[in-house]
């Protein structure tokens, strides 16, 4: 079993739906990081957060430290959202990536 | 500010031969990591730097190197290059440790032949 996992794998919308990507993880951390991913492979980081919730535009991001989950959530999806999702944890001194979720977003 | 820059951005190498990849974080940046990103194994840690020491090291063989420089530039080295070391390398850089917000590069794509 992967130390972080994420789900769904994949996820198609259209325009203006509104998305989640959950984020469940198995070690301890001292905070959590949602990345994004476009193809061509830069990463931009989102968010890093150790508790409660934050927001960026249409970006909302929480986590829960006694449930070990976070989630991710985008508002009024657009095509420019699409891209792979990846959540990290901060485990001593190193990041563990969950595998990704690879977002598409139609007009 | 500049970003994080790792060069080359492409590579296109032997089986056998070594490799040298670079790094230059974010100015005022410590801390810098290397990631390796496969389709199969997804994004796995390498090692990190902070001021010029390795502090961690991923579950990588000893052909994987690193090193970091007095001015927090960082390269990283592979030596006798394996087909299944294709993959993007990925660094990061963070103000202090790694526990700190991470600044990706754009990652250097080696593909060994």
């Amino acid at each position: 079993k992967n130390e972080v996992e994420q789900s769904p794998q994949n996820l198609t919308a259209q325009e203006g739906e509104f998305i989640t990507i959950n984020c469940s993880y198995s070690v301890g951390i001292s905070a959590l990081h949602w990345l994004q991913q476009h193809p061509g492979g830069g990463i931009v980081s989102l968010f890093m957060l150790s508790s409660g919730k934050k927001k960026h535009g249409r970006l909302i991001a929480t986590i829960n430290i006694q449930e070990k989950h976070s989630s991710l959530h985008i508002t009024a999806s657009h095509p420019r959202d699409s891209a792979v999702y990846i959540c990290a944890v901060h485990n001593t001194d190193k990041l563990i990536f969950g595998t990704g979720t690879r977002l598409q977003v139609f007009p | 500010k500049a970003g994080v820059t790792q060069t080359p951005r492409y590579l296109i190498k032997t089986r056998g031969q070594q490799v040298t990849l670079s790094c230059s974080p974010i100015s005022g940046h410590r801390s810098v990591s290397w990631y390796q990103q496969t389709p199969g194994q997804g994004l796995q840690f390498l090692f990190e730097y902070f001021s010029e020491t390795q502090r961690n090291k991923g579950n990588f063989p000893g052909r994987f190197s690193g090193r970091q420089f007095s001015n927090s530039r960082s390269e990283m080295n592979v030596s006798t290059l394996e087909l299944g070391d294709s993959a993007l390398y990925l660094c990061a850089s963070s103000l202090y440790q790694a526990n700190t917000e991470a600044f990706f590069g754009q990652g250097t794509r080696l593909t060994v032949v």
